[in-house]
Formats: structure tokens, C-alpha cells, sequence
């Protein structure tokens, strides 16, 4: 299964946009881009997935390239509670998700 | 509806001592899986079962660890004889159908602590 690259830590000021790149260039077609996030010591929560179009939904919106090499997360207008660590997934044939070290995104008021 | 619940939330217990930690899946979810993440580590896939059958338990890191489903509600994960290193906080997932779309859903996870 492809592996994903995020970087270790962002920033994002309370109210703005928050985007969380992905990079998984070696991704086979088959294969679907999930995010999760870790809130403190909460579990991995849900947020979005996605093949080769772009998805919204209530919480997020994941734009993945046309070549489907690289995908982004975006939060619209990130909260102080949007702070966690985001986890970029991606599943192929084997049931079970693989956790990479995910981006840890400070929200900042 | 009742989302992934876990118990106990906390345990510490000595090493050599067993632990049995219960989850919980939503109602109507055939797929359940253990996850765990080790002091330092990232979150590690541990089994999966579909209804009462493991249908993936390549990663128990040994046989020490012990996981069951019976009748294919809840499940039990049990360590026996505890080690240090299995500290960690233990979480389990649940799924409706399994596959590649199919979402899991965790719960809070349950934090282990081995003295």
C-alpha cells in the first residue's frame, strides 16, 4: 500500500482556512485518500475520503490532483477545537488503516 | 446511536498480571478491529474480525495477547502475563460492511499502563 508524506506541524489563525497537504505519489488506482484526526488522547476521528474527485462534506473538503499524487485537507474556517493531529490515509486492498505521524495543526487565536 | 465504547477508560496493573480490556462496536457493525499505540510510537493495526471470525491478525506482536469474539458482538482483548512494553493506549474501530469504503469508527481507547 502507498505510503503518505504530511509535514510534522502547521499553524493556522482561529477563523481562517486551514489546508493539510498529502503527498502519496506512489498510490495505485484502486486506492482511496482517508483523513482522520486525533484530538489530544481522544481515538482517530473520521473525517472525509476520497478516490480521484473532490469531496465535501460538514467538516471538510479533500481536494486530490488530477494525477492523484497528492492531496490536500481543508478546513474552512478552523476553530481552537480543529487543534489535533491529522493523519493522511491511504487504504488499499487490506482492511485495516496504517497511521503514518500525521500533521500537528496548532490553531491559534 | 451509541457510538464505540470502551472499557475499562484507565488500567494499571503490575507486570506479569493479566488484563482484559472489552469494546464495544455499534450496533450493526460486522468488522471490528484492536488498534494500539505504544509510548513514542504510531498507531498499529493489531487484528480484525468480521462477525465472530479473525479475518486478520497478522499484527499481534505475540502470543500473549489474546482476542475473542464471541458471538460476534462485543469483543475481549486479553494480555496475559503483562509486559512493560505493552503500555500504550489500545483502541478498537468498528465498520458496517468492511472494504475499501467502508468508514471505521473509533473508540476513546483505553490507556494501559504496566508497572
Amino acid at each position: 500500500d502507498a505510503k503518505t508524506t504530511q509535514p510534522p506541524s502547521m499553524d493556522c489563525a482561529e477563523g481562517r482556512a486551514a489546508n493539510l497537504p498529502c503527498n502519496h505519489s506512489t498510490i495505485s488506482g484502486n486506492e482511496y485518500v482517508y483523513w482522520y484526526r486525533q484530538i489530544h488522547s481522544q481515538g482517530p476521528q473520521y473525517i472525509i475520503h476520497g478516490l480521484k474527485n473532490n469531496e465535501t462534506n460538514e467538516m471538510a473538503s479533500l481536494i486530490i490532483t488530477e494525477d492523484r499524487k497528492s492531496s490536500t485537507l481543508i478546513l474552512p474556517h478552523a476553530t481552537l477545537r480543529d487543534t489535533a493531529v491529522y493523519y493522511c490515509i491511504v487504504r488499499g486492498s487490506q482492511g485495516n488503516l496504517i497511521f503514518g505521524k500525521g500533521t500537528k495543526l496548532s490553531v491559534k487565536p | 446511536e451509541a457510538g464505540v465504547t470502551q472499557f475499562p477508560s484507565h488500567s494499571v496493573i503490575e507486570k506479569g498480571q493479566t488484563v482484559t480490556l472489552r469494546c464495544d462496536p455499534i450496533s450493526g457493525h460486522d468488522n471490528l478491529y484492536w488498534y494500539r499505540r505504544v509510548m513514542g510510537k504510531e498507531i498499529k493495526f493489531l487484528l480484525h474480525f468480521v462477525k465472530e471470525s479473525k479475518q486478520d491478525e497478522s499484527g499481534m506482536p505475540n502470543n500473549r495477547f489474546l482476542a475473542e469474539r464471541t458471538g460476534g458482538t462485543y469483543s475481549t482483548l486479553k494480555v496475559q502475563p503483562a509486559e512493560l512494553e505493552d503500555s500504550g493506549v489500545y483502541f478498537c474501530a468498528s465498520s458496517q460492511r468492511g472494504g475499501l469504503t467502508d468508514t471505521q469508527y473509533f473508540g476513546p481507547g483505553t490507556r494501559l499502563t504496566v508497572l
